[in-house]
């Protein structure tokens, strides 16, 4: 799996759009880029995936360069409930049989 | 559709005793899978169950093992407590061959273990 690294923490305000950039130099030709949030006492949660260029979903957007060497995650007009934890993953779920490796995370604090 | 339960919530042992965690798998997934973390730190890996067998380990010692059953319900077990193994254990579930996205796993609330 492709090693990633991503800012260790985040403060942002109520509204304002914020993006996380996770850098995976190492990234292979058959890895994907997925994103988990985590809540305090809860589990993570999956929230979004992309191969190249840009996905969108209800909860965020993904940006993908062409060379795939990072990833930005964007959050648009936070909320107080946006504050977790995120974390980029990156690898070909095929070939490491679907088991998720976690890095350190990026702790995002929504402030009022 | 019943999302991946875990059970107990929280525990407290004592170094040296036994503890077994239990987790339901969401409706229609196959494959479950275990993982430790620490305070502070992202989940790391403890190991797999797919069609009851292990499906992969990570880097924790033969004192962490498991089960799965016919029904995809599955049970870690922790041998010889020591005071590092306290942590949130998080069980989650997903479907092989992927349905959908690869590494999307449905995660449990997790269980808080306390050793003293």
């Amino acid at each position: 799996l492709a090693k990633t690294t991503q800012p260790i923490s985040m403060d942002s305000y109520e509204g304002q759009e914020v993006n996380i950039t996770c850098s995976h130099n190492n990234i292979a030709t058959n890895d994907y880029i997925t994103w988990y949030q985590q809540f305090p006492s809860q589990g993570p949660r999956f929230i979004i995936q992309g191969y190249k260029t840009k996905v969108t979903n209800e909860v965020a957007s993904l940006f993908i360069p062409a060379d795939r060497k990072s990833s930005t995650l964007s959050l648009p007009r936070v909320s107080l409930s946006d504050t977790a934890v995120y974390y980029c993953l990156v690898g070909d779920g095929e070939a490491a049989g679907n088991k998720l490796t976690f890095g350190g995370g990026t702790r995002v604090l929504v402030k009022p | 559709e019943t999302g991946v339960t875990q059970s107990p919530t929280h525990l407290i042992k004592t170094r040296g005793q036994q503890v077994t965690l239990r987790c339901s798998s969401q409706s229609g997934h196959n494959t479950v899978s275990w993982y430790q973390q620490a305070l502070g730190q992202g989940p790391q890996f403890i190991f797999q169950y797919y069609r009851e067998e292990e499906n992969g380990r990570g880097n924790f010692p033969p004192r962490f093992s498991g089960l799965q059953f016919p029904n995809y319900s599955s049970e870690l077990n922790v041998n010889a407590l020591e005071l590092d193994d306290s942590a949130l254990y998080l069980c989650a579930s997903s479907s092989y061959p992927p349905s959908g996205r690869y590494y999307e796993q449905y995660f449990g609330p997790g269980t808080r273990l306390t050793v003293t």
